[in-house]
């Protein structure tokens, strides 16, 4: 079945850097790739997704990538903000079936 | 934020108790989901319905079942809790191959 990986796990800058966070994926038919925001105690909120006929898509201080040959995506925040801080999840969705496979999920803290 | 109402909001069971959770949209979104949210694994898919009646298990199915018999409501079914069934749970809704809203979650206590 589908498969995410996602890293790192946490992550730390300095206000104002930019943060990568990358993930891979196994199945070659999945082909939308959203990415969650999630504030501790908070549902995931959609930031940003990408489909599989796009290679970036930009939103302000957040962009996606997707490499679809090599399996992989990756979101970019620029000039990070303190109200970054929170738990990043990348995600893969079949188009066979609907059902998305989460990465484990990327720990981002900003330091002021 | 989409309309997806999740009941109750926090529960504290005993081990071999039956517990069911709610999930309720205002959306008429064809889709619902229930996900599980333990640290380290991220949020790992229960159980599915792509409509009234049509369900389908996830990746962490069992001890877990479902049932929708209306368009609006997704219930999920512990049938014998048990304490690694501690999580939080989370609903989620969507059209097919769109984006997907979640609710609030439930945080579910097994002792």
């Amino acid at each position: 079945g589908e498969n995410v990986e996602q890293h790192p796990s946490t992550l730390s800058v300095q206000e104002g850097d930019s943060a990568v966070i990358k993930c891979t994926y196994s199945d070659s038919a999945s082909n939308y790739f959203p990415w969650y925001k999630q504030e501790l105690g908070k549902r995931p909120q959609l930031i940003i997704d990408i489909r599989s006929n796009v290679g970036e898509k930009k939103d302000q201080r957040i962009a996606v990538t997707l490499n679809k040959t090599a399996k992989h995506f990756s979101l970019h925040i620029t000039e990070t903000q303190p109200e970054d801080s929170a738990v990043y999840f990348c995600a893969a969705v079949l188009s066979s079936s609907y059902k998305l496979i989460f990465g484990s999920g990327t720990r981002l803290l900003v330091r002021p | 934020d989409a309309g997806i109402t999740q009941s109750p909001r926090h529960k504290v069971t005993e081990t071999g108790t039956p517990v069911t959770l709610r999930c309720h949209q205002t959306e008429n979104h064809r889709y619902m989901y229930w996900y599980r949210q333990d640290p380290g694994h991220g949020l790992r898919l229960i159980h599915y319905s792509y409509g009234v009646k049509d369900t389908d298990k996830g990746e962490v199915s069992d001890g877990y079942s479902v049932s929708r018999s209306k368009t609006e409501d997704f219930l999920l079914t512990l049938e014998s809790a048990t304490s690694s069934q501690t999580s939080v749970y989370f609903c989620a809704i969507s059209e097919p191959g769109d984006i997907q809203y979640f609710g609030a979650g439930t945080r579910l206590s097994v002792l």
